[in-house]
């Protein structure tokens, strides 16, 4: 079965350090998502990506954020200059058009910024 | 603002029984909703959801039902299973395309033998 993959699955940084976090969404989806946990708390959207353009974003997604798709088959999250607070699980989720609003998740990144 | 609210952060069923795990929402403009499974470690795993022109989606063990009216969902699990503690999280969504889910707190279910 398809599925989300997330590399690295581990990430330690120091604060201030720039962060690429790497997604490979499941094949044929067309919808691109990244959400953050941070520990003890909710799943928070981050933002969406279509059609190589973002669409949505949260008041999280500041300017230190950004997206990508380099390829055909990535999808990246980037942070500039990490802070403490940045510190949590980062998912990845695809939803495929046409597919209702099922978005399949990835099994996160846990980075940790010291 | 909790637009999605799970009220109880944890819940102990005995295996065989039934297991509810409630919802409630805020946003009268959500329209499809789901619950995600979610173990430790690992991304949120997609269980089953339901279109606010619905009340009621079956799916084997699993059955969500949908109170527009109260704005309350509900997820039913029969019969719970030592595989099936884990915590659950209810998603909100309004409209089609890129939108993001909302998600709640979660309840942490516990199976007990």
């Amino acid at each position: 079965e398809p599925e989300v993959t997330q590399t690295p699955s581990h990430q330690v940084t120091q604060m201030g350090q720039e962060v690429i976090l790497r997604c490979v969404p499941i094949s044929n989806h067309l919808y691109f998502y990244w959400y953050r946990q941070i520990l003890g708390q909710k799943v928070e959207f981050l933002v969406s990506f279509y059609n190589n353009e973002i669409s949505e974003k949260s008041e999280i997604f500041d300017d230190q954020f950004s997206v990508e798709r380099p390829d055909g088959s990535n999808f990246t999250l980037k942070i500039r200059s990490t802070k403490l607070e940045d510190s949590a699980m980062y998912f990845c989720a695809s939803k495929s058009q046409g597919a209702g609003e099922t978005q399949y998740f990835g099994p996160g990144t846990r980075l940790l910024v010291l | 603002d909790q637009q999605v609210k799970q009220n109880s952060p944890s819940l102990s069923v005995q295996e065989g029984r039934i297991s509810i795990l409630n919802c409630d929402y805020t946003n009268s403009m959500f329209d499809y909703f789901l619950w995600y499974k979610k173990y430790p470690a690992e991304g949120p795993t997609f269980l089953i959801s339901i279109s606010s022109i619905k009340d009621k989606n079956e799916d084997g063990r699993f059955t969500v039902f949908l109170n527009k009216s109260a704005k309350h969902l509900s997820l039913h699990i029969v019969p719970s299973q030592p595989g099936d503690s884990a915590v659950y999280f209810c998603a909100a969504i309004s409209g089609g395309g890129a939108d993001g889910l909302t998600f709640g707190k979660g309840t942490h279910l516990i199976i007990q033998p």
